[in-house]
């Protein structure tokens, strides 16, 4: 069955540095793959998608890579803000649109 | 704000009870989507509607039942639930299905407490 993880539940880092955050699957061929942020009581945002033909994304502080080959994403935040905590998510789409979502991982950045 | 917006933010009820979740996108999508997100769990695609058509069910229990009557408006009418339905649940809606390229934009969901 298609199964997606990311890595540790909980990840806590100095403000100034750079979180790095990982999504590993399997069982699944993506075609594209989403990264989303989500703040306690709020719904989850859109933040970066990937191609399964492109290697890296990058937006502001935010880069993204994807190797189909090891099946992983990571997920960077660089020059890392106490406003960066929150919970993030990554999402496997089909060319269908069918999208299956990992459990998140929840990043703290301490000042 | 994201343009999905969703009522109520919080509901409370028996597991006698029947109610309503609303949703309502103002982004002139074609898709619509309700997410169930428990603790500790990843969000579980409940249903998906595109075009005012249900295209996905996925094995959701029949005490849950949805309803579009347009593509700007999506229910979740909930009847006899379990305590181990309390959860949050998040409607979001897309451009279109079948493009796997477009994002999801998620309302602030219902947080649902079933006693």
């Amino acid at each position: 069955s298609q199964k997606i993880e990311q890595n540790s539940e909980a990840l806590n880092i100095q403000e100034g540095k750079t979180a790095t955050l990982t999504c590993n699957y399997t069982n699944y061929s993506p075609a594209y793959l989403q990264w989303y942020r989500q703040d306690p009581g709020r719904g989850p945002v859109f933040l970066l998608l990937i191609r399964e033909n492109e290697k890296e994304k990058r937006k502001e502080r935010l880069k993204v890579t994807f190797d189909t080959t090891l099946k992983q994403s990571l997920f960077h935040i660089t020059a890392s803000q106490p406003a960066d905590s929150a919970t993030y998510l990554c999402a496997l789409n089909t060319n269908a649109g069918k999208s299956t979502f990992g459990d998140g991982t929840t990043l703290t950045v301490k000042p | 704000e994201t343009g999905v917006t969703q009522t109520p933010r919080h509901l409370v009820m028996g597991m006698t009870n029947k109610k309503s979740l609303k949703c309502e996108q103002h982004l002139g999508h074609n898709a619509m989507y309700w997410y169930k997100q428990s603790a500790k769990k990843p969000l579980e695609l409940m249903f998906v509607y595109s075009l005012e058509e249900r295209v996905e069910n996925n094995s959701v229990p029949s005490r849950f039942s949805p309803e579009c009557p347009n593509s700007s408006h999506l229910f979740l009418h909930l009847h006899t639930l379990q305590p181990e339905d309390s959860a949050l649940y998040l409607c979001a809606s897309s451009q279109a299905l079948g493009q796997g390229y477009n994002e999801q934009f998620f309302g602030p969901g219902t947080r649902l407490t079933v006693l």
